[in-house]
């Protein structure tokens, strides 16, 4: 049973455009979000978070957007830039001081077209 | 300051046969978590551990699969009497405080394991 969901296997945007990646979740114990971004054959890398108490946090040009009614959350990029094809890992912890891990998405591959 | 080693980052085994998967963390970092990502698969938690203490190791295959963080050393993850379905990825993350409070959890570039 996956409990983070990321449908879209791929995205495909022009260069200078917004780039919005979607990220669906069912574990309403999760109270942190983070989206990681890996380049292959290196490790994932992170990008930006938000706490489960905000509905918005912008950095630069990533802003991550979150629905908990929808149990959805989003990370724009505008402009979209080359260097920023990779894959996006959507990721979610619960709360509670529990020792557990992050449950990761599956992905979604960005390509950044010129 | 070095990020997170990993090492190997490619390792062969025939079936049957151990992998060892060294991870040391970045300097000044006690917490270690592995994960594993599949073909076509996010990466998926399997252990976290502290200096000399297995934290929370419910992602962790109930058979084969074992993790140390020794008080001194890297933190090792060994597979015994591998199989195919073995072959993954395997990440290590580390961070200076536990749960990924610290949000910058630093992850290594991966030890790719291929069981033949």
């Amino acid at each position: 049973d996956q409990q983070v969901k990321q449908n879209s296997p791929s995205l495909s945007v022009q260069e200078g455009r917004i780039s919005i990646l979607n990220c669906d979740y069912t574990n309403s114990m999760f109270d942190y979000f983070l989206w990681y971004k890996k380049y292959p054959a290196e490790g994932p890398t992170f990008l930006i978070s938000i706490s489960s108490i905000k509905d918005k946090n912008e950095d630069g040009r990533f802003t991550v957007f979150l629905n908990k009614s929808a149990k959805h959350l989003s990370l724009h990029i505008v402009p979209s830039q080359p260097g920023d094809s990779a894959v996006y890992f959507c990721a979610a912890r619960t709360g509670g001081g529990g020792a557990d891990g992050l449950t990761f998405g599956k992905g979604t591959h960005l390509i950044i077209q010129p | 300051n070095a990020g997170v080693m990993q090492n190997p980052r490619h390792l062969v085994r025939r079936r049957g046969q151990e992998a060892r998967l060294r991870c040391s963390p970045m300097k000044g970092h006690s917490h270690v978590y592995w994960y594993r990502q599949l073909p076509e698969e996010g990466l998926k938690f399997m252990v976290y551990l502290q200096k000399e203490n297995i934290i929370d190791e419910s992602g962790m295959p109930k058979e084969r699969f074992s993790a140390e963080f020794p008080k001194e050393g890297p933190s090792i993850l060994r597979i015994q009497q591998v199989v195919r379905g073995d072959s993954a990825a395997y990440f290590c993350a580390s961070s200076p405080l536990p749960d990924f409070w610290n949000t910058e959890a630093f992850f290594g570039q991966g030890t790719r394991l291929t069981v033949v």
